[in-house]
C-alpha cells in the first residue's frame, strides 16, 4: 500500500514562501496514472484542495482561491511532490495534507502543521 | 464553486445505532462524490468513491447512494472505532469542494 509523507518547515514568517515536500513510498509516483495532490485544513474548520499535478508534470490544476500564489511540482526521480505557497498570512495557518488523487483522495499523508507567525 | 452541504452538523448516537448523513450539492454532480472518516488528529481516510463503491478495507456496514445534488452515507450497526467526523467530497467540478462536516458524537 503506496505512504505518503509530508515535511517541511512548522513556522513560516508572514510574507514569507510556504514550502512542503511529499515523499511518497511503497509506490512510484509513476505508476497508475494517478493525480498527486495537496488538501489543507483550516483550524477547526473544514477541507480545502489546493491543486493538483499529474505523475508526469505536465498536468497541474490550482484552486482559483489560491492560483495566483500556489506552485505544485513533481520530482519523479526521488519519488516526491512538492507544494509552494508565497506571500502567506495568518489565514494560511493550517494542516497541510498530501494525497494521491483520482478525484477521490486516497490515500493521504498524516498531515503537517503550518503556522504562520512573526 | 460547487457548495457541498452535509446535514446534521452533529449527530449523537449510541452504539447498534443505524444513521445517516446527507450530503447536498449545489448542482448536479452525477455520481462524483467521496465520503470520508476523520479522527482527531489523523488525516481523512477515504470511506466510499463514486457515491456508492465501498473503498478495499472499509468496513460493509458503511454504504453510500444518491445521484445528482443528494446523497446520503450510512452506517449500520455503530460501532466505537466509528464515532469520529465525516466529510463529503465532489470530484465532478473543478475545483474539488468539501462538505462542512458531520461530528458523530456517543449519546
Amino acid at each position: 500500500q503506496v505512504q505518503l509523507q509530508e515535511s517541511g518547515p512548522g513556522l513560516v514568517k508572514p510574507s514569507q514562501t510556504l514550502s512542503l515536500t511529499c515523499t511518497v513510498s511503497s509506490g512510484s509516483i509513476n505508476s497508475g496514472g494517478y493525480y498527486w495532490s495537496w488538501i489543507r485544513q483550516l483550524p477547526g474548520k473544514g477541507l480545502e484542495w489546493i491543486g493538483y499535478i499529474y505523475y508526469s508534470g505536465n498536468t497541474k490544476y490550482y484552486n482559483p482561491s489560491l492560483r495566483n500564489r500556489v506552485t505544485i511540482s513533481v520530482d519523479a526521480y526521488n519519488n516526491q511532490f512538492s507544494l509552494e505557497l508565497s506571500s502567506v498570512t495568518a489565514a494560511d495557518t493550517a494542516v497541510y495534507y498530501c494525497a494521491r488523487s483520482e478525484g477521490w483522495f486516497g490515500p493521504w499523508g498524516q498531515g503537517t502543521l503550518v503556522t504562520v507567525s512573526s | 464553486d460547487i457548495q457541498m452541504t452535509q446535514s446534521p452538523s452533529t449527530l449523537s448516537a449510541s452504539v447498534g445505532d443505524r444513521v445517516t448523513i446527507t450530503c447536498r450539492a449545489s448542482q448536479s454532480i452525477s455520481s462524483w462524490l467521496a465520503w470520508y472518516q476523520q479522527k482527531p488528529g489523523k488525516a481523512p481516510k477515504l470511506l466510499i468513491y463514486k457515491a456508492s463503491s465501498l473503498q478495499s478495507g472499509v468496513p460493509s456496514r458503511f454504504s453510500g447512494s444518491g445521484s445528482g445534488t443528494e446523497f446520503t452515507l450510512t452506517i449500520n450497526s455503530l460501532q466505537p472505532d466509528d464515532f469520529a467526523t465525516y466529510f463529503c467530497q465532489q470530484y465532478n467540478n473543478y475545483p474539488y469542494t468539501f462538505g462542512q462536516g458531520t461530528n458523530l458524537e456517543i449519546k
